[in-house]
């Protein structure tokens, strides 16, 4: 069945990087892409962007470009999410989800999702 | 403060039926289609309705889905104890070039 398992929780400072990945498991994994939700304690989640994972072109919503990156390690079925020089409006769980049918918005599965912790 | 607005809370006893509403604009629900999403707070949001009214395998047919011009509607039917969630709209919006959340509907069975 498909899965997307992300990485465990993350702790760090403010200005220091953070990655966080995402491993997907039960289909072909450059047959869909991922985007990159995240959501802040108490509130509504909130798109980050999308990766296409057969060419690996990154698409960021307007107010995550900069320090936000995604990249992809295609041989082991993994998109990953880097975010720099953490703020810590940054803390926030962020979750990796599969689009289905190229339609955005369509999200039919998720990762458990990844808490990003943000103190000095 | 999002593009598409959806009520914050929403309330009803069991069996009972609750609708929320999704009220957007031409350059998103007027033009593209609505996804509602289920979130039980501390999990992962789950995929209810698809392509404006299409249940996914495994949804009851207690939650359906409708569009109508600018606006969207979740309805549950047969309210259950475990629909108490927050409950989200998803759509694209053509201005923003983004995938815009509705604020959430917290829905509680009372």
């Amino acid at each position: 069945q498909v899965q997307l398992v992300q990485s465990g929780s993350e702790l760090r400072k403010p200005g220091a990087s953070v990655r966080v990945s995402c491993k997907s498991s039960g289909y072909i994994f450059a047959d869909f892409a991922l985007n990159w939700v995240r959501q802040a304690p108490g509130q509504g989640p909130e798109w980050v962007g999308w990766i296409n994972t057969n060419s690996g072109k990154p698409t960021y919503a307007q107010a995550f470009t900069g320090r936000f990156v995604f990249s992809l390690d295609k041989s082991a079925s993994t998109a990953y999410l880097q975010i720099d020089s953490l703020k810590a409006e940054d803390a926030a769980i962020y979750y990796c989800a599969r689009v289905r049918g190229g339609n955005p918005g369509y999200f039919d599965s998720w990762g458990q999702g990844t808490l990003v912790a943000v103190s000095a | 403060q999002s593009v598409v607005t959806q009520p914050p809370s929403a309330s009803g006893t069991p069996g009972q039926r609750v609708t929320i509403s999704c009220s957007g604009s031409s350059s998103n629900i007027g033009s593209n289609y609505v996804y509602w999403y289920q979130q039980v707070p501390g999990t992962a949001p789950k995929l209810l309705i698809f392509l404006n009214h299409q249940r996914p395998s495994g949804v009851p047919d207690r939650f359906s889905g409708s569009k109508s011009g600018t606006s969207a509607s979740l309805a549950i039917s047969g309210l259950r104890a475990e629909d108490e969630a927050d409950y989200y709209c998803v759509v694209w919006d053509d201005s923003l070039n983004i995938v815009v959340f509705g604020g959430g509907t917290k829905v509680t069975v009372l």
